[in-house]
């Protein structure tokens, strides 16, 4: 049973361009999140979605980021208008019944570099 | 709003001694604690939760962690550690009650000295 994919691993981008980072999670989960890992620093929540369905957007930027998971494929998180803030790994992670209760299974995270 | 403190960015422990990384907590409602382990350029790894039932639980790679609800923490333990423990250990906490999402400390560099 393979893990969460992402891709890309790595992935530079020039101001101004945009980021698309992708996430397959593990087979029979429906519950993904995404992380944002700056330079020393912890993790951000960023979102929670459910297929078809946004159920937490708290941790997003309310400007140029945006994410989906659709009924088919995976899911993507989106930044427009990259910017060299915007430069850092970006975890997702999915579970079969919620973080709550359950545990999140981590990709290897993309790596942004905004030039 | 839930949160979690790991008051030290680094610990430093030789190879055999016990150790203990700390996390505090700040929740309403029920706490529901976690642990989880980074290893360089790699992704989370689950190691230990706390739901509900006995203050100590146990997890992978022989590591423990103690719930004390007097004061609010959730340390991690291990009896002997191993230089293989070196790693970024992060303390999460669940959202608002009844949320699905977690929301993680800064963390702790762990460094094992041979």
């Amino acid at each position: 049973n393979a893990g969460v994919m992402q891709n890309p691993r790595h992935l530079v981008r020039r101001r101004g361009q945009e980021a698309r980072l992708r996430c397959s999670p593990m087979k029979g989960h429906s519950h993904v999140y995404w992380y944002r890992q700056l330079p020393e620093e912890g993790l951000k929540f960023m979102v929670y979605l459910q297929k078809e369905n946004i159920i937490d957007e708290s941790g997003m930027p309310k400007e140029r980021f945006s994410a989906e998971f659709p009924k088919e494929g995976p899911s993507i998180l989106r930044i427009q208008q990259v910017v060299r803030g915007d430069s850092a790994a970006y975890f997702c992670a999915s579970s079969i019944e919620g973080a709550g209760t359950g545990e999140l299974f981590f990709g290897e995270g993309s790596r942004l570099t905004v030039l | 709003a839930q949160s979690v403190a790991q008051p030290e960015d680094q610990v430093n422990v030789a190879e055999g001694n016990p150790l203990t990384v700390k996390c505090t907590y700040s929740v309403s409602g029920n706490p529901y604690l976690f642990w989880y382990v980074q290893y360089p350029n790699r992704g989370l790894q689950f190691l230990l939760k706390y739901i509900t039932g006995d203050n100590l639980v146990k997890g992978s790679y022989g590591f423990e962690a103690e719930f004390n609800k007097s004061q609010t923490s959730f340390h991690l333990k291990k009896p002997s550690a191993l230089v293989s423990d070196s790693a970024l250990y992060f303390c999460a906490v669940r959202g608002y009650t009844g949320a699905n999402n977690l929301f993680f400390g800064t963390g702790t560099r762990l460094t094992v000295i041979p």
